[in-house]
């Protein structure tokens, strides 16, 4: 069935160094990958996304970069702040038909150490 | 514009009960997706409707249930309530369902 794995759970990375948070995915139809920041106690707020058609994407010190053909997509954080802290999910859509159902995957909890 | 709101933001009921959460989307978004967050879970999708009609149902139980209004207000509900439907549910908004998904603040469901 559908499923998004996400590694690792937990990360603890010192100020300045850079995160990697990696996803993998079942559903070769899916085609839009979004990554969403929660702090405690907060919403998800959408951080990047990319779609099928873009190996790499890039916003400040957030990227992503697109595998299809290993089903695999990757969040880059550079420049660690401690406001980074919080955890992050992946996600994949639910097919490439039109609609609103995202696969997450387990979550990340990112500690960036001052 | 404003954001995607949800109300209660806080419930507590005893198992047995009946639950109504509602969630009011960013307007001039059709699609509302709904997810049950908990702890040992994660975020999963429960349904999503777009333009008042259930388009995507995810792997719960019929005693999860929703609707979408002319307005694109959606509510969900949830019958005899069970002590694991205690969870964080959140609602997200869409433009046509398939671009960014909006959430709302949750509404944080207690079932005692």
């Amino acid at each position: 069935g559908e499923n998004v794995e996400q590694h690792p759970s937990t990360l603890s990375v010192q100020e300045g160094d850079s995160a990697v948070i990696k996803c993998t995915y079942s559903d070769s139809a899916s085609n839009y990958f979004p990554w969403y920041k929660q702090e405690l106690g907060k919403r998800p707020q959408l951080i990047i996304d990319i779609r099928s058609n873009v190996g790499e994407k890039k916003d400040q010190r957030i990227a992503v970069t697109l595998n299809k053909t290993a089903k695999h997509f990757s969040l880059h954080i550079t420049e660690t702040q401690p406001e980074d802290s919080a955890v992050y999910f992946c996600a994949a859509s639910h097919g490439s038909s039109n609609t609103g159902k995202l696969i997450f995957g387990q979550g990340t909890t990112l500690q960036v150490k001052p | 514009k404003a954001g995607v709101t949800q109300t209660p933001r806080y419930l507590i009921k005893t198992r047995g009960q009946q639950v109504t959460l509602s969630c009011s989307p960013i307007s001039g978004h059709r699609s509302v997706s709904w997810y049950q967050q908990t702890p040992g879970q994660g975020l999963q999708f429960l349904f999503e409707y777009f333009s008042e009609t259930q388009r995507n149902k995810g792997n719960f139980p019929g005693r999860f249930s929703g609707r979408q209004f002319s307005n694109s207000r959606s509510e969900m509900n949830v019958s005899t309530l069970e002590l694991g439907d205690s969870a964080l549910y959140l609602c997200a908004s869409s433009l046509a369902g398939d671009g960014t998904q909006y959430f709302g603040p949750g509404t944080r469901l207690l079932v005692l």
